[in-house]
């Protein structure tokens, strides 16, 4: 099991352009979450998916849109990367209640850090 | 206001000393979960423990033990012996399980340093 992997790991952005930033487990969770995380601010959601075909907006999503086409990954997109959004990403999933998981904890990607110049 | 508080910026253990780390959280939720990640400076996040609002006893789990007191709305870890390798950042994080519907998202505090000396 690979568990929750992101792509890419570093990425370095000019004003205005737009990337997507994929996120993949092979948990067969059906919650996957975006967080950033900042210097000083610990981790904030942007995004979430409670399962294939949904998203819902989390506490910070301006400037980013999600998908979630296949169950197992979750894209994050930027169109008009701004140096605000300079920060480190990560992913994680959950499973659903009764699925096994004593606690419900959310598994995290290593990250992806992103710079917006 | 702040749903989760950790007001330990940084934090110094000698080594094979015990260590706390406070949380504290804010909810009206009456059900509701606590957790607390390790983040080295690799930068992965691992899950170290957790507490249900409604689990009588503290969680403990190898060396790392959540001290929750429910009605002073802490969930503080204590992690005993320390170990070079605790360095770290330390996140306390809830999730409120009644409200905003079934999505079960967390809510994370601002983080901890932690430092262990030799």
């Amino acid at each position: 099991n690979a568990g929750v992997t992101q792509t890419p790991k570093f990425r370095v952005l000019k004003t205005g352009q737009s990337m997507t930033l994929l996120c993949a487990q092979d948990m067969n969770h059906e919650y996957m979450y975006w967080y950033r995380q900042d210097p000083g601010m610990g981790l904030r959601l942007i995004h979430y998916s409670v399962g294939e075909g949904t998203t819902a907006k989390g506490e910070v999503p301006d400037g980013y849109n999600v998908s979630r086409l296949k169950k197992q990954n979750f894209l994050l997109g930027l169109e008009s990367a701004a140096p605000s959004q300079t920060s480190v990403y990560f992913c994680a999933s959950s499973k659903l209640p009764g699925q096994g998981s004593r606690f419900h904890e959310q598994y995290f990607g290593p990250g992806t850090r992103l710079t917006v110049t | 206001a702040q749903k989760i508080t950790q007001t330990q910026p940084g934090m110094f253990v000698q080594e094979k000393e015990a260590v706390t780390l406070d949380c504290t959280y804010d909810t009206s939720d009456p059900s509701y979960g606590l957790f607390w990640y390790k983040q080295p400076s690799s930068g992965e996040m691992i899950f170290l423990i957790y507490q249900g609002s409604y689990d009588q006893q503290n969680a403990t789990e190898g060396r790392y033990s959540l001290n929750f007191q429910k009605a002073r709305k802490s969930a503080n870890l204590v992690i005993s012996a320390s170990q070079l390798g605790d360095s770290a950042m330390y996140f306390c994080a809830m999730r409120e399980e009644n409200s905003g519907g079934s999505n079960y998202k967390l809510t994370f505090g601002k983080g901890t340093l932690l430092t262990v000396n030799p």
